[in-house]
């Protein structure tokens, strides 16, 4: 079955460095791939989104890149502030409909 | 910007009793699912619903659960008889296609003790 595997955590990182969040998969037929974020006490929001390979997808200065034949979809921040702390979950949907998720990636950033 | 609406934002019950959680999808949409997330856990798929018929459950979504459109705005999840490992928080969500991007509701959090 589909399944996406993300690397663990926590990450802890100073304000201002480079974030990495590794994400795996593993799905039939062509997923579309998406990370979301949770802050703390809040629901699940869209961080960014790439539905085909080599598309990449960015927002609030985040980014990932649909690798397909690495099937990979890391999650990248140049310069990260302490208002990115939260638990990031890389997730795939496929044509049928229902996402899979990680297991979730809880970043902490230090000032 | 339309969006996924659930309440209550949180719901205390007893073991035992049954609890329904709602959920209003944006208006145009046409699929809709139901996920938990139990505290530190990952996100889990539920249900998905589509033409007034469950289209795909998980082996989550036993006899003790169930959905129903009731109108044409609301999308409803019951649990008949809560547990204590019931506890969690509910995600509901909707797309207009089922290719379509999933809008997430903020979620309904169960604490069942």
């Amino acid at each position: 079955g589909d399944s996406v595997t993300q690397m663990e955590g926590p990450v802890t990182l100073s304000e201002e460095a480079f974030l990495t969040i590794n994400c795996t998969y593993t799905a039939t037929g062509y997923p579309s791939l998406f990370w979301y974020v949770q802050y703390p006490g809040e629901g699940l929001q869209l961080l960014l989104k790439a539905t085909k390979a080599d598309d990449k997808g960015s927002n609030k200065g985040f980014e990932a890149t649909y690798r397909k034949e690495t099937t990979s979809f890391h999650l990248e921040k140049g310069s990260v502030q302490v208002s990115d702390s939260a638990v990031y979950f890389c997730a795939l949907k496929t044509n049928a409909g229902k996402s899979t998720f990680g297991d979730g990636t809880t970043l902490t950033v230090k000032p | 910007e339309p969006e996924v609406t659930q309440t209550p934002s949180h719901q205390v019950t007893q073991m035992g009793q049954e609890v329904i959680l709602r959920c209003v999808p944006i208006s145009n949409h046409l699929y809709f699912y139901w996920y938990r997330q139990i505290l530190g856990q990952k996100v889990e798929f539920l249900v998905s619903f589509y033409n007034n018929e469950i289209s795909e459950k998980s082996e989550i979504f036993d006899d003790q659960f169930s959905v129903e459109r009731p109108d044409g705005s609301n999308f409803t999840l019951k649990i008949r008889s809560t547990k204590l490992e019931d506890s969690a928080m509910y995600f509901c969500a909707s797309r207009v296609t089922g290719e379509g991007e999933q809008y997430f509701g903020p979620g309904t959090r169960l604490t069942v003790t």
